[in-house]
């Protein structure tokens, strides 16, 4: 079945710095998804991302979908200890789009 | 909207006793909803896929007779953990899909067990 690689796994950022987190799928996805776990919590849906090259932002965060579709980024700028948590990206299973394959995370602290 | 709370958020019971977790859609009708679980410093795994009215698809590894899906209605979904072991202690967190927004998938606070 499909599987979603993410690197790194984890990410030590100094406040004010940028950092960026990658996602690659071994098939084509119908659409990619981000979510946001802080540290005691549960997943939280960012942005899903659907046209080939298509590049979302929500204010710090900008998010790039591959003009295959096979791969995905997140790219935080001047990083905030608010943006502390696991950042997972999600693709639709091959077998029933509703199902989600995560990766495995992206882990970010920040120093001040 | 679209609020997915789960009860309990946290439970500890002893080895061999079966313990219940409830995943509730508060302010909309979920057809489909997600079992995953969480080990410390890992991603989420999907254990299965709960459908209203009819039985759970489990994931390849998972026992179905282990891990009891119950989808009773389209705003309750319950994970039965039957005859629990320690190494069964982890993060249970549900999902549901809106009916409208189909992809996003809206996250219960989770359930942590731990089996003594």
């Amino acid at each position: 079945g499909q599987q979603v690689m993410q690197i790194p796994q984890y990410q030590h950022v100094q406040e004010g710095e940028d950092f960026t987190t990658y996602c690659n799928s071994s098939t084509t996805l119908s659409n990619i998804q981000w979510y946001k776990q802080r540290p005691g919590g549960h997943p939280v849906f960012l942005i899903q991302l659907v046209k080939s090259g298509e590049v979302k932002k929500q204010k710090r965060l900008t998010f790039q979908f591959g003009e295959a579709k096979k791969n995905s980024s997140l790219h935080i700028t001047a990083t905030q200890t608010t943006d502390v948590g696991t950042y997972f990206c999600a693709g639709p299973s091959s077998s029933n789009d509703y199902k989600l394959s995560f990766g495995a995370g992206t882990t970010v602290t920040v120093r001040a | 909207g679209a609020v997915v709370s789960q009860h309990p958020s946290w439970v500890i019971c002893k080895s061999g006793t079966s313990v219940k977790i409830e995943c509730r859609s508060l302010d909309f009708q979920a057809t489909t909803m997600f079992w995953y679980r969480q080990f410390p410093k890992q991603s989420l795994m999907l254990m299965a896929t709960s459908n209203e009215g009819s039985k759970a698809t489990y994931e390849q590894g998972v026992e179905k007779d282990k891990f009891l899906i119950n989808h009773a209605s389209l705003t309750l979904s319950t994970l039965t953990v039957t005859s629990a072991h320690p190494e069964d202690s982890s993060f249970y967190i549900c999902s549901a899909n809106h009916g409208r927004r189909s992809d996003e998938q809206f996250f219960g606070p989770g359930t942590r067990l731990t089996v003594l």
